[in-house]
């Protein structure tokens, strides 16, 4: 089914550990985008990709980093996870225009710190 | 800074009750989109309507309708003879950006809707 692929699913970290969420697009959007989600907080912009080749921070990037590895995939990374990126993350694409009429989300990765 | 706030954290319903969730945005945009997205306990984010900043007409989709007001900043989603289904927490967003830097969304904190049977 064409749409946004997160994996993985559910991760527990221990607090130092590094890891990777993966994130792929297959509708040929131009636009990639990582939010967390936390409780009464609602969805906050990580890193965005307004293209490909391009990364630029969000709200709330300090821990984490992105990359762009090609027009379907964007992936992000925790160096040295802490107990605060405890969170919901989700992936999400658009077509990148200041008009995008949809922004396609993953199904999202539920994080734990421990 | 744009910013939408959803000043509603939890209302509680009978079915067959009507309901009205309330979002208020600020931007300086002159053009902009405004969106709602429902989360049901399964996690996943569904689209339900989007609306741009020269469109003040009212939208009815179903048992769904959706009031913007451009003057007041609002825009206000109505849920007319609730459902248990309905249950879920219901985003709204703004969309920001410009036609070099593409465009991103700004979330409310989200309503957290329960209908009771």
């Amino acid at each position: 089914n064409a749409g946004v692929t997160q994996t993985p699913k559910f991760q527990v970290l221990k607090t130092g550990q590094s890891m990777t969420l993966q994130c792929a697009q297959d509708m040929n959007h131009n636009s990639m985008y990582w939010y967390r989600q936390d409780p009464g907080m609602g969805l906050r912009l990580i890193y965005y990709s307004a293209s490909e080749g391009t990364t630029d921070k969000g709200e709330v990037p300090n821990g984490y980093n992105v990359s762009r590895l090609n027009k379907r995939e964007f992936s992000l990374r925790l160096e040295s996870a802490a107990p605060s990126q405890t969170s919901v993350y989700f992936c999400a694409s658009s077509e990148g225009l200041w008009d995008a009429y949809g922004y396609t989300f993953g199904s999202g990765t539920r994080l734990t710190v421990v | 800074a744009q910013k939408v706030t959803q000043a509603q954290t939890e209302i509680s319903v009978v079915e067959k009750e009507d309901v009205t969730l309330d979002c208020v945005y600020e931007t300086r945009d002159t053009t902009y989109y405004l969106f709602w997205y429902k989360q049901p306990p399964s996690g996943e984010l569904v689209f339900l309507i989007r609306r741009n900043s020269f469109d003040e007409q009212n939208e009815i989709s179903g048992r769904y309708s959706w009031n913007f007001q451009k003057s007041t900043s609002s825009f206000n989603f109505t849920i007319t003879a609730s459902q248990v289904v309905d249950s879920a927490v219901y985003f709204c967003a703004l969309s920001e950006g410009s036609e070099t830097s593409g465009s991103r969304l700004t979330f409310g904190e989200g309503t957290q809707l329960t209908v009771n049977p």
